[in-house]
């Protein structure tokens, strides 16, 4: 199976601030990554697909990027309603893997 | 606009066999590129893909669960099933179902709203 590891587990940002996430693959995956962001007591919602398309209907202060092994979420200013749960997820290979997440909160 | 809702019981004792339904709205569960898939999360943990059935009937299971798991497609109520046996009280998750566009670069772009299995006696 491909590991999928994300990193930080968690942060704390203001309103305004630039979000970086990352995600590095156990082996190589191209550009098989995408991101989802998940709320509580909601299930996942696609936010990047293919490394740095952006799913429509997504506010473009969500960007991704990377190839390989090592990827990056960037929010590049972090609004309310963006405080939640992002997790990466690999679609190189079966099975599929997702990251551990990383919970974005308020500082 | 594609969904899908997840049906079944809440409750589930352990040894016995988890079974759940997931009703598609908006495509068809036996054509077009799509992987129909099931994937599972623990109270306040990650993601667990469990498997998934192409629009062909092609079915792949994760390797961790594959001796437990079956998913199998009713297609004149345009469903898809997930049955896991021998549960244990780590099989207590949410289990979401959920459409993953296939041609190339794959990805999970509709969910169900995910229903919570617990197993207890």
């Amino acid at each position: 199976d491909i590991q999928v590891t994300q990193s930080p587990s968690s942060l704390s940002a203001s309103v305004g601030d630039r979000v970086t996430i990352t995600c590095r693959a156990s082996q190589y995956i191209g550009s098989y990554l995408n991101w989802y962001q998940q709320k509580p007591g909601k299930a996942p919602k696609l936010l990047i697909y293919a490394a740095s398309s952006l799913q429509s209907g997504v506010p473009s202060r969500f960007g991704g990027s990377g190839s390989g092994t090592d990827f990056t979420l960037t929010i590049s200013s972090l609004q309310p309603e963006d405080f939640a749960t992002y997790y990466c997820q690999q679609s190189y290979s079966v099975p599929r893997t997702f990251g551990q997440g990383t919970k974005v909160d308020i500082k | 606009q594609v969904q899908l809702q997840e049906s079944g019981p809440g409750l589930v004792k352990p040894s016995q066999t988890l079974s759940l339904a997931c009703t598609v709205s908006g495509a068809s569960v036996n054509s077009g590129s799509y992987y129909w898939s099931w994937i599972r999360q623990p109270a306040g943990k990650g993601l667990e893909w469990i498997g998934r059935m192409y629009t062909s009937g092609t079915i792949t299971y994760n390797p961790s669960l594959e001796s437990r798991v079956t998913i199998s497609v009713d297609t004149s109520k345009n469903q898809f099933s997930l049955e896991l046996s021998s549960v244990t009280a780590a099989d207590t998750a949410i289990y979401y179902c959920a459409k993953e566009t296939s041609g190339g670069r794959d990805y999970f772009d509709y969910w169900g709203q995910g229903t919570l299995v617990t197993v207890s006696s």
